[in-house]
Formats: C-alpha cells, structure tokens, sequence
C-alpha cells in the first residue's frame, strides 16, 4: 500500500523566513496530494493540493510543487508569521489519503 | 466548503464500555466516510473506510469487531468503540468524501478518554 514519509517533523524559522517540508510516496498511482495544518485539538484544515497532471500551485504565500518522476511534493511557505505555527501534514491520494507523520513548524517572533 | 459534522466533541467512559461516534454530512450526501484516529503529537491514521449501504472495508491491523462502523445513510456514519480500554483513548476524526467535487471535508474529532 501507499507510504508517505514526511520531513522535517520539526522546523523553528525566523518571522519572514520561508519554510520548506518535504514528503514522498511510494505509489506512482497516487494522483492528489492536499497538504493540512492542524491546531492543537482541532481538525484539520486544507491549506493548498495539487494534482498530478500540474507540477506547482500558488495561492499567495503558500505554494506547493510535485515531482512525479521522483515521487515527492512540497510545501513552500514564504514571509511566515507567527499564525503559521502549528503542525502541518501531507497526503497521498487515490482514494483514501494516507498522512504524512507531520512537521510542527514554529515562527519565531 | 462543504460542513462536516461530529458528536459528541468529548466522551469520558469507563473500561468496558461502548461508545458510539457520529459523523454527518451536512450540505451534501456522502456515499463514502473515512475515519481517522490521532493519537497525541501523532498523524492521522485511517482506520477504516466507510460505504453507504455496504460492509466498511477496514486497515490492517483494525480490528473490525472492536470498531463498528455503520454508514445507513448519505449522510450519516457512526463508528462504535466496544468494551473500550484505556489504549483507545484517542481524537477520533471523520471525514466525508463529497464526489461532487472529489474532495475529503472533515469533522471536527472525538476526544475519547476512557478511564
């Protein structure tokens, strides 16, 4: 079955600095990758996807690219802000969504 | 987007007992459900995958007669944790797949303390 690795689990950057994560799959079928922030106790929250007929997707300061030949994605985060802080997972779709392991991301005021 | 809902928010039971979970499609009707257990400071784990009208098709390693799982409406599916343990304590999270636009919304998660 599908795989996905994620790294880091965590990252600390300055206020303003980008913030990179990075994952991989195992299953060339997967076709949509979401990536999610999560606040503590809460559900969550889609922040950006991208499916595998595009190679990067832009929505303001979030941005996210795929490799399909090396089977990994990004999330690219520019000009962070302390509200960007929590912990952010990816996923591998066909069908179901298999989760990356997370990475807490902490901007430092 | 579209709402997802789930209750109770929190649940405190004691060992041994059952505990039943729902998970409502509010604003459109969901042949299929997933649910997730998170434990602290850990991913999202799917445990099984829930079709209106047929048998949950459950992941390795979930024991099917310890979770049931029942989705008897489009908009409705209820997970059951039996005689629970203090190791199922967990956030318990739900989501629906709306075909419309192929895309998972989720709920807002069961805090599950079992004592």
């Amino acid at each position: 079955g599908e795989n996905v690795e994620q790294h880091p689990s965590t990252l600390s950057v300055q206020e303003g600095d980008s913030a990179v994560i990075k994952c991989t799959y195992s299953d060339s079928a997967s076709n949509y990758f979401p990536w999610y922030k999560q606040e503590l106790g809460k559900r969550p929250q889609l922040i950006i996807d991208i499916r595998s007929n595009v190679g990067e997707k832009k929505d303001q300061r979030i941005a996210v690219t795929l490799n399909k030949t090396a089977k990994h994605f990004s999330l690219h985060i520019t000009e962070t802000q302390p509200e960007d802080s929590a912990v952010y997972f990816c996923a591998a779709s066909i069908y179901k969504y298999i989760f990356g392991t997370g990475t807490r991301l902490k901007v430092l005021a | 987007g579209a709402v997802v809902s789930q209750h109770p928010s929190r649940v405190i039971c004691k060992s041994g007992t059952s505990v039943k979970i729902e998970c409502r499609s509010l604003d459109f009707q969901a042949t299929t459900m997933f649910w997730y257990r998170q434990f602290p400071k850990k991913s999202l784990m799917l445990m099984a995958t829930s079709n209106e009208g047929s048998k949950a098709t459950y992941e390795q390693g979930v024991e099917k007669d310890k979770f049931l799982i029942n989705h008897a409406s489009l908009t409705l599916s209820t997970l059951t944790v039996t005689s629970a343990h203090p190791e199922d304590s967990s956030f318990y999270i739900c989501s629906a797949r709306d075909p419309g636009v192929n895309e998972q919304f989720f709920g807002p998660g069961t805090r599950l303390t079992v004592l």
